[in-house]
């Protein structure tokens, strides 16, 4: 099945830094989206993605969606440390449905 | 503006019994999707409801589980017989699956727990 990767899986950092992040698919997708979920709390929706090499921000985050339309990129700029928590990738399934196929999360940690 | 809510946040079930866990979507979304999450690990499909329709459940194990999504009423996911392995964060999303949205909203999640 599909099957999303999300690198790196971990990261620690400490504030005031910026923060990379990627996730690949073996197969493309059509949308890509981006959720923050924090410890015992459903999945926030923070960035929405539709079309190949689109960029888009919102405050200090800002994602892409790759131009093979099979990776997806989001960026920090300036952490704080209310942006500790697990971060996740989802591409929306292509085919028929829009089920989302969830990444392997990154878990960021912010040290002040 | 209410959120994706659902109910009960926590439940506790012995091995044998049913759980039923309850969503309602945001106003207006006409559009529920069930994910089930194990620690430390991402979000795995189960169900995409319409109000009355399933329209995909390839990732519900065939047995002791099922969903509906009544014309009224919130969307129930139902588990018979629990086992050990069902104890699992079970989260539904809500969209409203307009032509250029296909964003989904998740609701805090359902915190399983089989004894």
């Amino acid at each position: 099945g599909q099957q999303l990767n999300q690198s790196p899986q971990s990261m620690f950092i400490q504030e005031g830094e910026d923060v990379s992040m990627n996730c690949t698919s073996s197969s493309i997708f059509n949308t890509w989206l981006w959720y923050k979920q924090d410890p015992g709390e459903g999945p926030v929706l923070l960035i929405a993605l539709y079309k190949a090499g689109e960029l888009t921000s919102n405050g200090r985050l800002t994602a892409q969606f790759g131009i093979t339309r099979k990776d997806s990129f989001l960026n920090i700029s300036a952490s704080i440390p209310s942006d500790v928590g697990i971060y996740f990738c989802a591409g929306r399934d292509p085919y028929y449905t829009d089920k989302l196929i969830f990444g392997t999360g990154t878990r960021l940690q912010v040290f002040p | 503006n209410a959120g994706v809510m659902q109910n009960p946040r926590h439940l506790v079930r012995r091995r044998g019994q049913e759980a039923r866990l309850r969503c309602s979507p945001m106003k207006g979304h006409s559009h529920v999707y069930w994910y089930r999450q194990l620690p430390e690990e991402g979000l795995k499909f189960m169900v995409y409801l319409q109000k009355e329709n399933i329209i995909d459940e390839s990732g519900m194990p065939k047995e002791r589980f099922s969903a509906e999504f009544p014309k009224e009423g919130p969307s129930i996911l139902r588990i018979q017989q629990v086992v050990r392995g069902d104890s699992a964060a079970y989260f539904c999303a809500s969209s409203p699956r307009l032509r250029s949205s296909y964003e989904q909203y998740f609701g805090p999640g359902t915190r399983l727990t089989v004894t």
